[in-house]
């Protein structure tokens, strides 16, 4: 089973500044990675496939880059409705699909 | 628009079963493979179970195998989750989900749509 590990468990930013979100796969996934963004109360939403790759109406404040085991979420400038938790998942060798723990993205 | 709705959820004691249902409209269901995804509370995500669009091919985590099984009736629109001998540790919000496709290519495991989930608690 591949272990998808995040960090940090909590990013604090402020309104407008760039936030970046760390994955590693215990194993290589090449580029079979996927970020989702998770409020409270409310299922996952799919931001980026493929490592880079942006869902159907992402905005383009959010990118995806990495290949192999490190990989990075990039919010450029935070919007009020970017403070939430985001989740990494490798789609490469499964079953098992694994998820990384999490990331909270909260207001500094 | 895509819609999934989860139902089933409810309070069981351990050892008890659960049938979680998950209705699907405004897409080609029978073409998508599809997932059962769970959340215990405060957590984060576990994948629990697949089902390729025909119902030929079915995985499942470890966590569950033998005890839960997924299945689907493709006239009827809807993925069905049967649980059965449930622990303390299976309580959570179960999802349902898609696998996304995008220009005639499917990105198998990566989940474009989401049910709002249906919460089974396991209590004595």
């Amino acid at each position: 089973e591949i272990v998808m590990t995040q960090s940090p468990a909590t990013l604090s930013v402020s309104p407008g500044e760039r936030a970046t979100l760390s994955c590693r796969a215990s194993q290589s996934v090449s580029s079979y990675l996927a970020w989702y963004q998770q409020k409270p109360g409310q299922a996952p939403r799919l931001l980026i496939y493929g490592a880079s790759t942006r869902a159907t109406g992402i905005p383009a404040r959010f990118s995806g880059s990495g290949s192999g085991t490190e990989f990075t979420l990039t919010i450029s400038s935070l919007q009020s409705e970017d403070f939430a938790v985001y989740y990494c998942q490798q789609y490469n060798n499964w079953p098992p699909l694994t998820f990384g723990g999490g990331t909270k993205v909260e207001i500094k | 628009q895509v819609q999934l709705v989860e139902s089933g959820g409810g309070v069981v004691q351990p050892g008890g079963s659960l049938r979680l249902s998950c209705a699907a409209s405004g897409f080609t269901f029978s073409s998508f493979g599809m997932h059962w995804v769970r959340q215990a509370p405060g957590k984060g995500l576990e994948w629990v179970a697949f089902i390729r669009y025909d119902g030929s091919n079915k995985y499942y985590a470890d966590s569950v195998k033998g005890r839960f099984t997924i299945s689907r009736d493709n006239s009827k629109n809807t993925l069905y989750l049967q649980m059965d001998s449930l622990r303390v540790e299976d309580t959570a919000v179960y999802y349902c989900a898609k696998d996304y496709c995008s220009g005639g290519r499917c990105y198998l495991g990566s989940l474009d749509y989401w049910g709002q989930g249906t919460l089974g608690t396991v209590s004595s």
